[in-house]
Order: C-alpha cells, then sequence, then structure tokens
C-alpha cells in the first residue's frame, strides 16, 4: 500500500516564476494538507483541502493557492516566486483531517535561483 | 495558541532511555499533545499522540502530568537509527492548520 506520494522530488525555478507540486494521498484518506519547511526550521502549515474545498489555511500569501481533484489527489501552485520561497515542500494526508496528519510524503524540495 | 518549548539538542549512546520533555503551559481543554519523528530529506513520522496520563506503543511512551502543562516523549534503548529531529505539537482536532511546528530537538545517539 502506497503511502503519501509527491512529485517532483527536485526542482529548481528562477523569481518570479511560476510552479506547482503534486501530492497523492495514502490510499483511503481524503483529507491532504501541504506545509512548508525552510532549512533548519520545523514544517509550517500552509493549507488543508477536504472534499475539494479549502477548509483551513496558515499565515501564506495568496500566491500560495491550491486545489483538490475528486479522487483525492492535491496541487499547490505558488506564482511570482521569491528567493525566500525556497523550501521543502511536505504533502500529508489523513481520514477527515480530524486527527494530525499521520503520513507525511518525503516532500518536494524547490530550490530558486 | 498553545506555544511549545523543547530542549534544542539532546545526545545520548546507544542502549539507553531518552526522554525529551516539552512545555506547553497554555495548553487548551480540547487540545491534544503530539509528537514526531523527522530525518533529513524525509517528511515526519507520526509517533505518538496522547490527552493525559500515559499512552504506549511499540516505540514510544508518552507521559503527560495531571496539569498538562507538559510532557515527556520516552525513547527506550535507543539506537543509532533514532537519530533524528523529535517535534512537540499541541492542538484540537479543529485546529490543526494553527498548529506550530517549533525547531524540534535534534537527538543524537552515538554508539
Amino acid at each position: 500500500d502506497a503511502g503519501v506520494t509527491q512529485s517532483p522530488t527536485h526542482l529548481i525555478k528562477t523569481r518570479g516564476q511560476q510552479v506547482t507540486l503534486r501530492c497523492s494521498p495514502k490510499s483511503g484518506h481524503d483529507t491532504v494538507s501541504w506545509y512548508q519547511q525552510a532549512l533548519g526550521q520545523g514544517p509550517q502549515f500552509i493549507f488543508q483541502y477536504y472534499e475539494e474545498e479549502e477548509r483551513q489555511r496558515g499565515n501564506f500569501p495568496d500566491r500560495f493557492s491550491g486545489h483538490q481533484f475528486p479522487n483525492y489527489s492535491s496541487e499547490l501552485n505558488v506564482n511570482a516566486l521569491l528567493l525566500g520561497d525556497s523550501a521543502l515542500y511536505l504533502c500529508a494526508s489523513s481520514l477527515d483531517g480530524l486527527l494530525p496528519p499521520q503520513h507525511f510524503g518525503d516532500g518536494t524540495r524547490l530550490s530558486i535561483l | 495558541l498553545a506555544k511549545t518549548t523543547q530542549p534544542i539538542s539532546m545526545d545520548s549512546y546507544e542502549g539507553q532511555e531518552v526522554n525529551i520533555t516539552c512545555s506547553h503551559n497554555n495548553i487548551a481543554t480540547n487540545d491534544y499533545i503530539t509528537w514526531y519523528q523527522q530525518f533529513p530529506s524525509q517528511g515526519p513520522r507520526f509517533i505518538i499522540q496522547g490527552y493525559k496520563t500515559k499512552v504506549t506503543n511499540e516505540v514510544a511512551s508518552l507521559f503527560i502530568p495531571a496539569d498538562r502543562k507538559s510532557s515527556t516523549l520516552s525513547l527506550p534503548r535507543v539506537s543509532l537509527s533514532d537519530t533524528a529531529v523529535y517535534y512537540c505539537l499541541v492542538g484540537a482536532t479543529d485546529s490543526w492548520g494553527k498548529l506550530q511546528f517549533g525547531a524540534g530537538t535534534q537527538v543524537v545517539v552515538t554508539p
């Protein structure tokens, strides 16, 4: 049984570009949460999707947007990339989102030049 | 929001028990305490969750005193593979978005 899978594993972009990251939740999970983890820091919550709707959002600008598909997979989009967006982006899945996320993917390492 | 405070780092030898204490003085009535483990370039891995008293699973124990203002994660007989960053989080079922991962505790296990 595959856990949470994310793609791509690494990505290099330049300032001002746009990026899309993808996440497939663990089988049976319907809730996806996204986190940003800068080097040496803990993950910071971006937003959570449930039933194709954004249910909760952290303190991130509107440049960060997302989407959840009927099969529960999800995308994270970041527009107008800044150098400070360089980080490991993590996806976590859970059932209903009523418990803390128990399954994280290994993330996408995004580097902004 | 319940802020957590953990030691920045801890060192241990193989076979010893490691206890990491997390302070959360303003924990709310509905908050649960959750611990994660993270290895470099990997996502966090859920270890254990508790509300009060003691919780034990196959990898760790979580001790929570009656006032719930702190909690202690206990890792019995650590091995080299337990070298990782450990995070303590406090939150309720309707506020996972408000959870804050701090900098965590870097545990280093040596032979």
